[in-house]
């Protein structure tokens, strides 16, 4: 089945960091440029940051840059979102996000989504 | 960054009516190389992801419903649900990609 899966959120401290995981299967990952998208409680989608199918070029959303680290395992099929000094306005569900087949630019429709991840910022 | 605003915020349509969504670019986001506009739609369910129902402005994704469809060029487009059933309750989010991607707000739909 060509799923994607996410894990690593939970609650985190206001300063403090955390690493999600994204675990892709039924498809070759290592095409595909990958991305972060988040959703704060009741609110709607926000870019996070990209990674290029062979990891070497990555992008930030302004809000999070010098902060988040995206990276990616292609030989484990598997993204990663380091994340550091966690703000109260970073607490969201976390989604990762396929983009579509064929493309030609790191930003891209997103043709398959995980489940989210939600991570908590609070003291 | 493109701002995308979407009106309205909500609407709540009778079954079996149409339902109109807008979204407004910023700027256009029309590729010209490909005369292609970068724009998805998405819908999504309390609980759930979002689910790509029509990207580069009008295709429609594979196994979506052709009452779904979407329209528009430049800076200005359209999602229309021909008939709303009632499995069409969500919330649905235009998107654009010709740049550091962006989302409009949403648009809530119910049934009247």
């Amino acid at each position: 089945e060509v799923q994607l899966m996410e894990s690593g959120g939970g609650l985190v401290q206001p300063g403090g960091s955390q690493r999600l995981s994204c675990e892709a299967s039924g498809f070759t990952f290592s095409t595909h440029v990958m991305h972060w998208v988040r959703q704060a409680p009741g609110k709607g989608l926000e870019f996070v940051s990209a990674i290029s199918s062979d990891g070497d070029k990555t992008y930030y959303a302004e809000s999070v840059k010098g902060r988040f680290t995206i990276s990616r395992d292609n030989s484990k099929n598997t993204l990663h979102l380091q994340m550091g000094s966690l703000r109260p306005e970073d607490m969201a569900v976390y989604y990762c996000a396929r983009v579509g087949p064929l493309s030609n630019s790191w930003s891209w429709y997103f043709d398959l989504w995980g489940r989210g991840t939600l991570v908590t910022v609070s003291s | 960054d493109i701002v995308m605003t979407q009106s309205p915020d909500s609407l709540a349509v009778s079954l079996g009516e149409r339902a109109t969504i807008n979204c407004k670019s910023s700027e256009s986001i029309l590729y010209k190389s490909s005369n292609q506009n970068c724009l998805g739609w998405y819908q999504q369910k309390p609980g759930q992801p979002p689910k790509l129902l029509i990207y580069w402005a009008s295709t429609r994704e594979a196994g979506v419903p052709d009452r779904f469809s979407g329209s528009g060029s430049g800076t200005d487009f359209t999602l229309t649900i021909s008939s709303l059933q009632a499995e069409d309750v969500a919330t649905y989010y235009c998107h654009q990609y010709f740049d550091t991607p962006t989302f409009g707000q949403g648009t809530k739909v119910e049934i009247k």
